[in-house]
């Protein structure tokens, strides 16, 4: 069975760019959780996505959005991006049979790094 | 929301040793309580976990203890080997989310 497939891999950005970066899921998996990780501020959840909808929502600023289609595949994007977006952006999917992705056992995918000058 | 701190930062151990990482948190309500090790390039992987209503859970060199009283739980790394050099994180679950620690880095020197 494939693993989660995040797309692109790398990214450079200018400041003030906006950016889209893809996750697909394990098949038969039907949550996606996005999480933010930096040297400074470590590993952060984003949100979490399940039947399309946005279950649950960590701290950050409206910029990052994100949204899931009917295949289980999810996007993420991040608006007016500032040079603390630098980051490595990982994308995990669950079976979503918990009422939280967090309670299930979550499988990640490599990364997109995103690097903005 | 939840404090965790993950201790040591790093640790260097000889092949064969044991390793021990220590992760205490703040939140008596969290009741999940894994562990992730990350290899470079990769992401996370998820390599053992425990629920609140278990004390300790072991798989093959890898257990995990939890402490509910003191708030902390520790993964212990049994004949450590070279291939277990990477960042373990703790990430325990509170508030609909996962919480991560700031990370271990683990060097098993053949």
């Amino acid at each position: 069975k494939a693993g989660v497939t995040q797309t692109p891999r790398y990214l450079i950005k200018t400041r003030g760019q906006q950016v889209t970066l893809s996750c697909s899921p394990i098949s038969g998996h039907r949550s996606v959780s996005w999480y933010q990780q930096t040297p400074g501020q470590g590993l952060q959840f984003l949100f979490e996505y399940f039947s399309e909808t946005q279950r649950n929502k960590g701290n950050f600023p409206g910029r990052f959005s994100g949204r899931q289609f009917s295949n289980s595949r999810s996007e993420m994007n991040v608006s007016t991006l500032e040079l603390g977006d630098s980051a490595l952006y990982l994308c995990a999917s669950s079976l979503g049979i918990a009422e939280v992705a967090a309670k299930e056992t979550q499988y990640f995918g490599p990364g997109t790094r995103l690097l903005v000058l | 929301g939840e404090n965790v701190e993950q201790h040591p930062s790093t640790l260097s151990v000889q092949e064969g040793d044991s390793a021990v990482i220590k992760c205490t948190y703040s939140d008596s309500a969290s009741n999940y309580f894994p562990w992730y090790k990350q290899e470079l390039g990769k992401g996370p992987q998820l390599i053992i976990d425990i629920r609140s209503n278990v004390g300790e859970k072991k798989d093959q060199r890898i257990a995990v203890t939890l402490n509910k009283t003191a708030k902390h739980f520790s993964l212990h790394i049994t004949e450590t080997q070279p291939e277990d050099s990477a960042v373990y994180f703790c990430a325990p679950y509170a508030g609909n989310m996962l919480t991560f620690g700031g990370g271990t880095r683990l060097m098993v020197k053949p």
